[in-house]
């Protein structure tokens, strides 16, 4: 089993780009958690899926985070425009029927 | 808000010593998990006690929960160097579409030799 697997693993942008990072979570789990983790703030739940279903995106700091998870296998999170401020190690993470979680390796995203 | 505070924040110990490290909750839960991350890695779970449970052994790894203080212990017996990490408690609730974990703000520990 391959586990939770992130990409990039890196990603080093301009202000005012877009990012995209890109979350597989294991095969089978049905739930499915984007953090953001930063020395300040800690570790913040961004928002989660159940069964493809976006369940609480309350974490989602603004307008300018966007998540989708289209099928089982995939899903994404967008920022447009990226600020600074985004700055942040961001985890996916899945779950089979909301017990443990299994972590990705983290994208570390630097928005110059 | 963060649901789960730990104490301390770091933590400095000799190898083979004991190690132990609080958490404390707001709200009532379904159950309360710790997880371990090494420097630069994702989160790893270790261990989960529910709220039925008063205490939970894993290898190395005591967990005790008390629901009437809504607080949970970790020891970590014997420690080695590679305990090294910081370790974050995450209670569960449920929310109706699926479970929610929130983390705490986690303990630093470091283990020399």
């Amino acid at each position: 089993d391959a586990g939770v697997i992130q990409s990039p693993r890196h990603e080093v942008t301009e202000m005012g780009q877009e990012v995209t990072l890109r979350c597989k979570p294991i095969s089978g789990h049905n739930s499915l958690f984007w953090y953001r983790q930063t020395m300040m703030r800690g570790l913040e739940l961004l928002i989660y899926f159940n069964n493809n279903v976006p369940i609480d995106d309350s974490g989602m700091p603004e307008d300018r985070f966007s998540a989708k998870m289209p099928n089982a296998s995939f899903s994404t999170l967008k920022i447009q425009p990226s600020e600074p401020r985004d700055s942040a190690v961001y985890f996916c993470a899945s779950s089979l029927n909301g017990n443990e979680q299994f972590f990705g390796p983290g994208t570390r995203l630097t928005v110059l | 808000s963060q649901q789960g505070e730990e104490d301390p924040q770091a933590l400095s110990i000799q190898e083979g010593e004991n190690a132990t490290m609080n958490c404390s909750y707001k709200t009532s839960i379904n159950n309360l998990q710790w997880y371990r991350q090494n420097s630069g890695r994702g989160l790893v779970h270790l261990i989960l006690i529910r709220s039925n449970e008063r205490e939970k052994h894993s290898g190395r790894l005591r967990v005790t929960l008390d629901t009437s203080k809504k607080s949970s212990s970790l020891l970590i017996t014997a420690s080695r160097a590679a305990d090294t990490a910081s370790y974050f408690c995450a209670t569960t609730e449920f929310t109706g579409g699926g479970n929610k974990l929130t983390f705490g703000t986690g303990t630093q520990l470091k283990v020399e030799l």
